[in-house]
């Protein structure tokens, strides 16, 4: 079985600050990692992911995540936030090479201040 | 937004009575998720479909059902709804292979038992 702890629930940063969303996750098997950002009265959307290949993934929007199979840690984080970035922000893994489901975790809601 | 609509989006229903929850898509997708999310908790699978009338159960399927007698539609069905199967209710439907497909989800159906 799997497991994702997100260490923080409530992040608030100000405007161009940067920021750290914090992921740990607990798996016997090799997998894949997400995260996932839902904005207010949305559903979730896809901000990037980890397959294989390089540690850092980088999403469109300035958020970058790094892989870390020693630590078991996909921490997110994002140089310079905007007040649009506001939203709460999920991790999730899924064991390589299974058709099952998304084990996500709880959540962090980042608040961006003016 | 991978073509994936709920029905209803808001629904308030009294304890006891019996609810169906439609998601429908329009890509022909195999594969078909149901997930609950709570206020700390994340999201949670109820159960998923890997084709027509293949279904499987999830993390919380307990007072759940579900249907799919076609690609498109995948209806949940809490048989005696409770007050904690209040929850917002979310599909979603996995695009490429069955190990490293992403997961895309639908806008999502807030439910309130009374």
């Amino acid at each position: 079985a799997q497991s994702v702890t997100q260490l923080d629930s409530q992040v608030p940063v100000f405007e161009e600050a940067p920021v750290e969303l914090r992921c740990n996750y607990s798996s016997s098997v090799s997998v894949y990692l997400f995260w996932y950002v839902q904005y207010p009265n949305q559903g979730l959307q896809l901000l990037l992911k980890y397959l294989s290949g390089s540690t850092l993934v980088e999403s469109i929007n300035g958020f970058e995540a790094e892989f870390n199979k020693s630590q078991t840690s996909f921490h997110l984080s994002n140089p310079s936030v905007h007040i649009s970035d506001t939203a709460e922000y999920f991790c999730a893994v899924l064991p390589s090479g299974s058709a099952r489901q998304l084990t996500f975790g709880s959540g962090t809601q980042l608040t961006v201040l003016p | 937004d991978a073509g994936i609509t709920q029905s209803p989006r808001h629904k308030v229903t009294e304890t006891g009575t019996p609810v169906t929850l439609r998601c429908h898509q329009t890509e022909n997708h195999r594969y078909m998720y149901w997930y609950r999310q709570d206020p700390g908790h994340g999201l949670r699978l109820i159960h998923y479909s890997y084709g027509v009338k293949d279904t499987d159960k999830g993390e919380v399927s307990d007072g759940y059902s579900v249907s799919r007698s076609k690609t498109e539609d995948f209806l949940l069905t809490l048989e005696s709804a409770t007050s904690s199967q209040t929850s917002v209710y979310f599909c979603a439907i996995r695009t490429g292979g069955a190990t490293d497909g992403e997961q895309y989800f639908g806008p999502g159906t807030r439910l309130t038992v009374t």
